[in-house]
C-alpha cells in the first residue's frame, strides 16, 4: 500500500528558531499532500493544502509566512517553522493520497511531536 | 458550517461489542471515513462509506446513512489493543477531509 514518510518524529527547539519538517511519499506520487495539526485531545486541523510546483493553499487563520510550506518534486513537501514559540508545540502530521489506490490510499505520515521551550 | 459530531468517550469491555456514532452536516459528500488512532501516533484507515449501508471488514464494520447524516462504526469481540481514539472523517465537495474530534475507546479487561 502506500507508504508516507514522515521527519523527524520529535524535535525540541527553542522560542525563535525554525524547524523543518519533511513529508515524503515512498512509492507514488503525489502532487497533492496536506499537512494537519492537532493539539491534545482535539480533532486534526488541516493547516494547508500542499500543491507540487505551485503556492500552497493555507486554511483560514493559518500565517503563510510562519508555515512556510515547499512542494518542489511529487515526492516530497515541506512544513518549515518559522520562529517557533511555544504556542505552536503541537502534533503535526501530513497526509497525500495514492489516486492509484482509491480511497484506501489517503495515507498519513507517521507525525512529528514539536515541543517549542 | 460543517460540523462533525462524535462522543468524546466511550468505555466496553474485552470481547463485547461496542458502536460508536457519528453525525455530520457538511458542503457536500463525497465519502465518510473511520480512522484508528492511537495516543501519539497518526491516524490509520479503517473504513470508508459512500453509498448508505454497511461495510463489514473482519471485526470493524461502518454504517452509512446519507439521508440521516449518520455512520457508526461498529466494533466485535473487543481486544485490549482496540482501545484508541476513533475519528470519523466527511469529505466535503472540496473533497477536503472534515474533522470530528474523535472518541477515545477505552477497553476494560
Amino acid at each position: 500500500g502506500a507508504v508516507v514518510s514522515q521527519h523527524p518524529s520529535w524535535v525540541i527547539c527553542k522560542s525563535g528558531t525554525s524547524v523543518k519538517i519533511e513529508c515524503r511519499s515512498l512509492d507514488f506520487q503525489a502532487t497533492t499532500m496536506f499537512w494537519y495539526r492537532q493539539f491534545p485531545k482535539q480533532s486534526l486541523m488541516l493547516m494547508a493544502t500542499s500543491n507540487e510546483g505551485s503556492k500552497a493553499t493555507y486554511e483560514q487563520g493559518v500565517e503563510k509566512d510562519k508555515f512556510l510550506i515547499n512542494h518542489a518534486s511529487l515526492t516530497l513537501s515541506t512544513l518549515t517553522v518559522t520562529s517557533a514559540h511555544p504556542e505552536d508545540s503541537s502534533f503535526y502530521i501530513c497526509s497525500a493520497r495514492d489516486e492509484g489506490q482509491g480511497v484506501d490510499g489517503y495515507t498519513f505520515g507517521s507525525g512529528t511531536r514539536l515541543t517549542v521551550v | 458550517g460543517q460540523n462533525i459530531d462524535q462522543p468524546t468517550e466511550m468505555t466496553a469491555t474485552e470481547g463485547a461489542i461496542v458502536q460508536i456514532n457519528c453525525t455530520y452536516q457538511t458542503s457536500g459528500f463525497n465519502g465518510l471515513f473511520w480512522y484508528q488512532q492511537h495516543a501519539g501516533e497518526a491516524p490509520t484507515f479503517l473504513s470508508y462509506n459512500v453509498l448508505d449501508g454497511l461495510e463489514e471488514k473482519g471485526r470493524f464494520s461502518s454504517f452509512l446513512s446519507r439521508s440521516k447524516g449518520y455512520s457508526y462504526l461498529l466494533l466485535k469481540e473487543l481486544q485490549m489493543k482496540d482501545s484508541a481514539s476513533y475519528l470519523c472523517a466527511v469529505m466535503d465537495s472540496n473533497y477536503q477531509l472534515i474533522w470530528g474530534a474523535g472518541t477515545k475507546l477505552i477497553i476494560k479487561p
